[in-house]
């Protein structure tokens, strides 16, 4: 079965520094990648998706992810973070190949971003 | 659009009682979500619809759960008996394909006392 592991539960960055929040799946054909983000007491909102092509891909809020296929990653960062960056990141992943719905969230990466 | 809309947002109840969640998918989307997410378990799915047809619903915890989606613009997911574990935050969310991205609610937040 797929799965996707999100290592850092909770990180924790200095405004204006660089982010880079850990994403690996298992899983054998090729995967369709996500990362959503979620603020407190909110549903969660698409940050960059990646299906094929090009494998840097940009999303919203200067967000981008590199889907990284010999290390199983889909690894999200920002140049620089500002505080209202500070939410809870969910990566996802979907069997692009089955015939039923498969998507797998990660447990999630909680950021704190200190001013 | 006004993106997926669900409700109420907030529901308290007691052990025992029906409760009712509603969601109302973005207009075209064919595909709908139920999914819960705890502290514990994360983000659970519970059951999903393609073209109002109910395709897997082995996330459903028991048999007190249940869903329906009568028309292409509405959902409910039905939970009778509630208890407290039931506790969590229901979100529904809709997609225009099985494996798209997915557009979630806001959310309800159930707590069962």
């Amino acid at each position: 079965a797929q799965s996707v592991t999100q290592p850092d539960i909770h990180i924790t960055v200095s405004e204006g520094a660089s982010l880079e929040l850990r994403c690996n799946y298992s899983y054998g054909a090729t995967p369709y990648l996500f990362w959503y983000v979620q603020s407190p007491g909110q549903g969660l909102q698409l940050l960059l998706k990646y299906f094929s092509g090009d494998t840097l891909v940009q999303g919203i809020k200067g967000f981008e992810a590199e889907f990284k296929r010999s290390q199983s990653s889909f690894n999200l960062r920002k140049p620089s973070v500002h505080w209202s960056d500070a939410a809870e990141y969910f990566c996802a992943v979907v069997n692009s190949g089955a015939g039923s719905y498969q998507l797998t969230f990660g447990k999630g990466t909680k950021l704190s971003v200190i001013p | 659009d006004a993106g997926v809309i669900q409700s109420p947002r907030h529901e308290v109840t007691e052990m025992g009682q029906e409760v009712t969640l509603r969601c109302k998918p973005i207009s075209g989307h064919n595909s709908l979500f139920w999914y819960r997410q705890t502290m514990m378990r994360g983000l659970e799915l519970l059951i999903y619809f393609n073209n109002n047809v109910p395709i897997d619903d082995s996330g459903m915890p028991e048999d007190r759960f249940s869903a329906k989606m009568p028309n292409a613009s509405f959902s409910t997911l039905k939970i009778q008996p509630s208890e407290p574990r039931d506790s969590a935050v229901y979100f529904c969310a809709s997609s225009s394909g099985l494996n798209t991205e997915a557009f979630f609610g806001q959310g309800t937040r159930l707590t069962v006392v």
